[in-house]
């Protein structure tokens, strides 16, 4: 089983939908929480931190379940510009940083 | 603002060839990675360095060597390149803080092909 599991999608959603991914980990000390966004062939770049009040940046909605290892991130009135593959990252507090494999994301017009 | 810069950021060599992959970071991180990423699938990391003067392999680290010149480079050796190293790789930077983990900052990728 892998430390870090993501649904790979693709998801297909027409603009203005509501789409939520979701991403399991293993290891129980795992401290902090990431999510980032990766165009076609370009560099993972960090969407935002995950708190585990859960926490809000526009549209996009990170939230952390502890108790069930998953993370969440809700993207709420979707835009073509979204269309992506979402990584989730964890991290240990032994320096150790596991990425998902990501799930794909195609908003359509 | 530099960040992460990666060098060269397109490459073709011949099996058995030799290169390095250069990274360099101003952003005053402890720890930096290399990953490869191949055509549809996820990151998978080859080295790591905690530290200046430290490194550590990854998940996939063979037909590959590092170096941790200071604490602004890291360099990915390819000693005899092979068809199967025909990939994606991202240099990345972390950094402590509080003791956490901070997120990983990437460069921009060099675009590696063998033939």
């Amino acid at each position: 089983r892998k430390e870090v599991e993501q649904d790979p999608g693709p998801f297909n959603v027409p603009e203005g939908a509501t789409v939520a991914f979701n991403c399991t980990y293993s290891n129980s000390a795992s401290q902090s929480f990431f999510w980032y966004r990766q165009d076609c062939r370009k560099e993972p770049k960090l969407l935002m931190s995950v708190y585990s009040s859960g926490n809000e940046d526009g549209r996009f909605t990170a939230q952390l379940n502890r108790a069930s290892q998953y993370i969440s991130l809700l993207i709420r009135d979707s835009k073509l510009s979204d269309s992506a593959t979402y990584l989730c990252v964890v991290n240990t507090n032994a320096g150790k940083s596991t990425f998902g494999d990501g799930t794909t994301l195609t908003v359509k017009p | 603002n530099a960040g992460v810069t990666q060098t060269p950021k397109f490459q073709v060599l011949k099996t058995g060839q030799s290169m390095t992959l250069q990274c360099a970071q101003d952003m005053n991180h402890n720890s930096m990675y290399w990953y490869r990423q191949d055509p549809g699938m996820g990151l998978r990391l080859i080295y790591y360095s905690a530290s200046e003067g430290t490194t550590d392999k990854g998940e996939v680290p063979n037909g590959y060597n590092v170096s941790r010149l200071n604490k602004r480079e890291f360099s990915l050796r390819l000693e005899s390149a092979a068809p199967s190293q025909t990939s994606v790789y991202f240099c990345a930077t972390g950094g402590l803080l509080d003791s956490r983990n901070q997120p990983q900052h990437f460069g921009d990728g060099t675009r590696l092909s063998i033939l």
